[in-house]
């Protein structure tokens, strides 16, 4: 079956303007996370969707940041105004619903890269 | 602030040898998992290992885990050039839904 994909899998913008990320989870799985990689550093937690829920966005850097989910399916993560710390890679996570010994899977990332 | 922190930050080896990564943390966790990446994209699950498991083996992968001394070690035995990658540890908080807390990784090299 189809893993986690996301689109586009490298965007180029400049500054100040917007972007939007998108996420297509395996089909089935409720939980699903969003999660932002700098140059050489571990994974930031953004935010966590339980179907079309977000529980959870103290991960969002700034109110510049947003992200839904419809259908308990595809997410699209917003950024507006990008700024030149915004450049990162961008990955999406979903699993089966939220349980303490769920894996997660991740998509392959979209690098963003501001100017 | 990250939760967890790999030891060492890079490793270099020879194939066949063993790589032992370390990782400590800082609260509680419901678990604390593995996970491999090449070249900056795509993360691969390695192996998830809850709080009230002390060691999980999966081929030639073997995770130990030290609650005491929030602690969690992965060692890869024999490795390959295949191997080489970078290595997060991730940790679930207790009372948490699985949001992961990533450390920053060990890059690890195997030469062939």
């Amino acid at each position: 079956g189809a893993g986690v994909s996301q689109s586009p899998s490298n965007k180029v913008t400049e500054k100040g303007k917007d972007v939007e990320l998108r996420c297509d989870p395996i089909s089935g799985h409720t939980a699903l996370y969003w999660y932002r990689q700098s140059l050489g550093q571990g994974l930031e937690f953004l935010i966590y969707f339980q179907g079309n829920s977000a529980p959870d966005k103290s991960g969002l850097p700034s109110d510049r940041f947003s992200a839904e989910r419809t259908g308990g399916s595809v997410s699209t993560l917003t950024i507006q105004r990008t700024q030149q710390e915004d450049s990162a890679v961008y990955l999406c996570a979903s699993s089966f619903e939220v349980a303490d010994y769920n894996e997660q899977f991740f998509g392959p990332g979209t690098r963003l890269t501001v100017l | 602030s990250q939760q967890g922190e790999e030891d060492p930050q890079a490793l270099s080896i020879q194939e066949g040898e063993n790589a032992t990564m370390n990782c400590s943390y800082k609260t509680s966790i419901n678990n604390l998992q593995w996970y491999r990446q090449n070249s900056g994209r795509g993360l691969v699950h390695l192996i998830l290992i809850r709080s009230n498991e002390r060691e999980k083996h999966s081929g030639r992968l073997r995770v130990t885990l030290d609650t005491s001394k929030k602690s969690s070690s992965l060692l890869i035995t024999a490795s390959r050039a295949a191997d080489t990658a970078s290595y997060f540890c991730a940790t679930a908080l207790s009372g948490g839904y699985n949001k992961l807390i990533f450390g920053a990784g060990t890059r690890l090299a195997v030469h062939p």
